[in-house]
């Protein structure tokens, strides 16, 4: 089966740092995906991990271990603007198929 | 470029009434999701396209659920009749070929509340 698992809310002040965890056990591995999404709007894709390590790009970085099915998503400097849901989602196979999402971290950035 | 466009952005019908979606993908995209995104949840595939192919239809319930994507380019999806456990968020998302194939960008949605 496929089981993706993150923490259903998170709060933290502007200005510090979050982690949003996210572990996973998929029948296939292709990558992991993070994914932004506010209230009445679309997800946005925020990174894509498919080896292990760290991503960076600009306030935000993504690191994936294959070998322990999990992946963090950070976020740096935060902004109120960056409270929103944040979902994880594993890829299972190759090529366009489809994502597996898990339920989504909603973040609260309160001053 | 013209992300992915989705219409109506909300619906309100009554349960047992006809309903239907529509999605313009990003130009060039030849593979097109339909998800469905519950309260409070992540979004779940309904079909996946191929062009014009429905190449993964095996969480649509077909009873009730149809879809299609004639041209390969716009698709629609229909729920009838509608019943009050359909409420929720369809997403469209499309995805194309190259460096890119591996993003899936989605639509802003339709809200469906079925009274």
């Amino acid at each position: 089966g496929q089981n993706i698992d993150q923490p259903t809310e998170m709060t933290a002040t502007e200005g510090a740092i979050v982690q949003i965890n996210c572990t996973y056990q998929t029948s296939g591995f292709n990558g992991l995906f993070w994914y932004q999404q506010h209230a009445g709007e679309a997800p946005t894709f925020l990174s894509y991990n498919v080896l292990d390590g760290l991503e960076e790009k600009g306030r935000f970085s993504s690191f994936l271990s294959r070998s322990k099915g999990y992946s963090y998503l950070l976020l740096k400097e935060l902004q109120m603007k960056d409270s929103a849901s944040y979902l994880c989602a594993v890829r299972s196979h190759v090529g366009n198929t489809p994502l597996v999402f898990g339920k989504g971290t909603r973040l609260s950035v309160i001053a | 470029e013209a992300g992915v466009v989705q219409s109506p952005r909300y619906k309100i019908i009554e349960k047992k009434q006809p309903v239907a979606f529509w999605c313009n993908p990003i130009s060039g995209h030849n593979t097109l999701y339909w998800y469905r995104q519950n309260l409070g949840q992540g979004p779940e595939l309904l079909i996946r396209y191929e062009n014009e192919e429905a190449v993964d239809d095996s969480q649509l319930p077909k009873d009730r659920f149809s879809a299609e994507r004639l041209k390969g380019v716009d698709s629609t999806l229909k729920i009838q009749p509608a019943e009050l456990g359909d409420s929720a968020v369809y997403l469209c998302a499309s995805s194309g070929t190259g460096i890119a194939k591996n993003i899936q960008y989605f639509g802003a949605g339709t809200r469906l509340s079925v009274l």
